[in-house]
C-alpha cells in the first residue's frame, strides 16, 4: 500500500528551463514533507521540507509547494542545471515513521 | 565521523545464510532508522530506534529479521536464513531531533543469490 506515490520515473529538462517534480499522497494526518535527491551508490541527501501547516517554502533554485486539498506536494527548480540530474524522493510524515515515494530520475541536458 | 557509515557496502551470501551489515550514525543522533530498496520499490520503513525507547519494529518484513542498537550508536541489522527476496539496498540514517530530514548512509547492496 504505497500512501506516497510519485508517478513519473523519469523528467528529462533542458538546462535553464525549470523541473517540476511531483509526489501525491493518501493519508491526510501526514504532517511534514520532505525532498531528498539521491546520486548513483550514495545515500539520499536531505533537500527541502515543509510542514503541513504551510503551503510553500523556497530554498535558493528550490521550492516546495504543499496542496492539502489535493493531497499533492511538488518540488520547483529553476533554473536547472545539469548537476541537479539524480533521483528524487518525495517523503512524507506520521509519527514517528517516513513514508517515500518511488523516485523520480532528473535529466538536466546541457 | 562526519556522516553515517555503513559496512559492507556491498554483500554477496548464498541463500540460507545469515547475515549482519552494520551502521556507524553520526556521534550524537539520538534518532536511527533502517530502510530497504529493491529494484523498483520505494525506501521500505524497516526499524526505528530512538534514544533508550523500545524500537520501533513494525517494518521488519519477518522474524527472520532482528536489529540492535548497542550503546545508544552503532546499529546491526541481522537477516537469518536469507532469501532471494531479501536482495535489496539497505539504508541506515540517524537524525539529531527526530523533527527533521535526517542523514542517510551510502547504504549495504545485499544480493543473495
Amino acid at each position: 500500500d504505497q500512501q506516497v506515490k510519485q508517478n513519473s520515473p523519469s523528467l528529462s529538462v533542458q538546462e535553464g528551463r525549470i523541473s517540476i517534480l511531483n509526489c501525491d499522497y493518501t493519508n491526510s494526518m501526514f504532517d511534514y514533507f520532505l525532498w531528498y535527491k539521491k546520486y548513483p551508490a550514495e545515500g539520499p541527501t536531505f533537500l527541502i521540507s515543509i510542514s503541513s501547516i504551510k503551503d510553500k517554502n523556497e530554498d535558493g533554485r528550490f521550492t516546495v509547494f504543499l496542496n492539502k486539498s489535493a493531497k499533492h506536494l511538488s518540488l520547483h527548480i529553476v533554473p536547472s542545471q545539469p548537476g541537479d540530474s539524480a533521483v528524487y524522493f518525495c517523503a512524507a510524515r506520521f509519527g514517528n515513521q517516513f513514508y517515500f515515494g518511488t523516485g523520480t530520475s532528473l535529466t538536466v541536458i546541457p | 565521523g562526519a556522516g553515517v557509515s555503513q559496512s559492507p557496502s556491498n554483500k554477496v551470501t548464498e541463500k540460507g545464510k545469515d547475515v549482519e551489515l552494520r551502521c556507524d550514525p553520526i556521534s550524537g543522533h539520538t534518532a536511527l532508522y533502517w530502510y530497504r530498496q529493491s529494484l523498483g520499490q520505494g525506501l521500505e520503513f524497516l526499524i526505528y530506534f530512538q534514544g533508550n525507547s523500545a524500537p520501533d519494529k513494525s517494518g521488519l518484513p519477518s522474524d527472520r529479521f532482528s536489529a540492535e542498537r548497542t550503546g545508544g550508536s552503532v546499529s546491526t541489522l541481522t537477516i537469518q536464513r536469507t532469501q532471494q527476496e531479501d536482495s535489496a539496498v539497505y539504508l541506515c540514517a540517524s537524525s539529531l531531533t527526530d523533527l527533521y530530514g535526517y542523514t542517510f548512509g551510502s547504504g549495504t547492496r545485499l544480493t543473495v543469490v
